[in-house]
């Protein structure tokens, strides 16, 4: 099964730009879209946006000012840019598949999620 | 913009059965969907497309959909389904995904 694993650093000053990679397992970057999920220490999940190779894209309207998403087949990554950061960026962030897929039948257009990364912490402090 | 609303919290006995709801003022005819969580860990896929389970998840999850609301039930509670549970949807053109504030299960 795909494994998404996500870098990037754990800790990011007040204003400056958030930026996290997930790294796809294996070659199906060019067949789903990949999204960003974030949830707040003690919270509940908050979508962030989608993307598909081809740059066709989704945002949550309440971030979309300070969110990019793209897509690097070439390294089977795809990578989230969140700017002008404060405190209340502060969340894990998880790297996502959109799309359900069981027993070789794939519903790649359904919104949902059917696998996540683990989830790495960033924290936005000076 | 589109809110999906869920109790905070719903306990249960071991062996019961617990319900938990999901309801939109105006539940699109998008599809809804339910995640587990369990402490520090990512969610995890438990009922797609409204009713259906994924494979590897036990058949004591089920979901189901009447008028506006959506229902995630677990029959014969076990200790191990304590956890936060998520419906997750998306806004009536199918573009804005939204997920439910979440509801912490307590197994007594």
């Amino acid at each position: 099964q795909v494994e998404l694993q996500e870098s990037g650093p754990g800790l990011v000053k007040p204003s400056e730009t958030l930026s996290l990679s997930c790294t796809v397992s294996d070659g199906s970057i060019s067949s789903y879209y990949w999204s960003w999920i974030r949830q707040p220490p003690g919270r509940g999940l908050e979508w962030i946006g989608y993307m598909f190779y081809s740059g066709i894209s989704n945002y949550n309207p309440s971030l979309k000012s300070r969110v990019t998403i793209s897509v690097d087949t070439a390294k089977n990554q795809f990578s989230l840019k969140l700017r002008f950061v404060t405190a209340a960026d502060t969340a894990v962030y998880y790297c996502a598949r959109k799309g359900y897929c069981s027993g070789g039948t794939c519903y790649s257009g359904l919104n949902v999620f059917d696998i996540w990364s683990q989830g790495t912490m960033v924290t936005v402090s000076s | 913009s589109y809110e999906l609303t869920q109790p905070p919290s719903v306990s249960v006995s071991p062996g019961q059965t617990a319900r938990i709801t999901c309801s939109g003022d105006a539940m699109p005819k998008e599809y809804v969907y339910w995640y587990q969580q369990m402490s520090g860990q990512a969610p995890v896929l438990v009922i797609y497309k409204d009713s259906e389970r994924p494979s590897g998840i036990p058949e004591r999850f089920s979901g189901s959909r009447s008028g506006t609301t959506v229902t995630l039930t677990i029959s014969g509670v076990q200790a191990e389904d304590e956890a936060d549970y998520y419906c997750q949807s998306a806004d009536s053109r199918g573009t804005y995904v939204v997920f439910g504030g979440g509801t912490k299960l307590t197994v007594l």
